[in-house]
């Protein structure tokens, strides 16, 4: 089954520090990979995804990912953290369906918080 | 703001009740989906809709009923509900086949069962 993992349930950072979100993939073919935001009592925002092409990928807000198919790895990543990317992230895999179409698979979530 | 809305955003509903939760899609896309995120679990797909054809049923109970009328509209008909069905119920769109669009979230809807 292809499925994504986020192994942290929180994250704490220090604002201006550089954070990591993790994720791993586990999927058969070529992986097409996302991350979303979620505020509290919001619906899911994109962040930013991999298709094909350049390992590092470029997204809102300032994040970035990273994919590695050596390590099966698409970490999210942002050079100087703020108090407002508090907030939980979920890593998402594209999965195809035998009835037809795709859908998404989320990790089960990291939450971030950012303090001053 | 996501150009998919969902209605009403908050709904409380008796166990007896009936009640039906809307989404609209303003993007063009031909497929929309129900996901259920309840407290400290992951979230959950219900039911996947494309090509206004129901394409996956994830096991959901009968009390859960979605209702796809066009490409543009996804409805969840709710009886006779549990407790522990109360959660945020969100909706979403893709455009289909294309596995590389990513898919777009509406607010959700605050459901408590009373």
């Amino acid at each position: 089954a292809q499925s994504v993992a986020q192994p942290e349930d929180q994250v704490n950072v220090a604002e201006g520090n550089p954070l990591t979100v993790k994720c791993t993939y586990s999927v058969s073919g070529n992986p097409y990979l996302f991350w979303y935001v979620q505020y509290p009592n919001r619906g899911l925002q994109f962040l930013l995804k991999y298709i094909t092409g350049d390992n590092l990928v470029k997204g809102s807000y300032g994040f970035e990912a990273e994919f590695n198919k050596s390590q099966t790895s698409f970490h999210l990543k942002k050079p100087s953290a703020l108090v407002s990317d508090s907030a939980l992230y979920f890593c998402a895999v594209r999965v195809t369906l035998t009835g037809g179409g795709n859908k998404l698979t989320f990790g089960t979530g990291t939450q971030l918080k950012v303090e001053l | 703001e996501t150009g998919v809305t969902q209605t009403p955003r908050h709904l409380v509903m008796g166990m007896t009740n009936k009640k039906s939760l809307k989404c609209e899609q303003h993007l063009g896309h031909n497929a929309m989906y129900w996901y259920k995120q309840s407290a400290k679990k992951p979230l959950e797909l219900m039911f996947v809709y494309s090509l206004e054809e129901r394409v996956e049923n994830n096991s959901v109970p009968s009390r859960f009923s979605p209702e796809c009328p066009n490409s543009s509209h996804l409805f969840l008909h709710l009886h006779t509900l549990q407790p522990e069905d109360s959660a945020l119920y969100l909706c979403a769109s893709s455009q289909q086949p294309s596995g590389g669009t990513e898919a777009f979230f509406g607010q959700g809807t605050r459901l408590t069962v009373v």
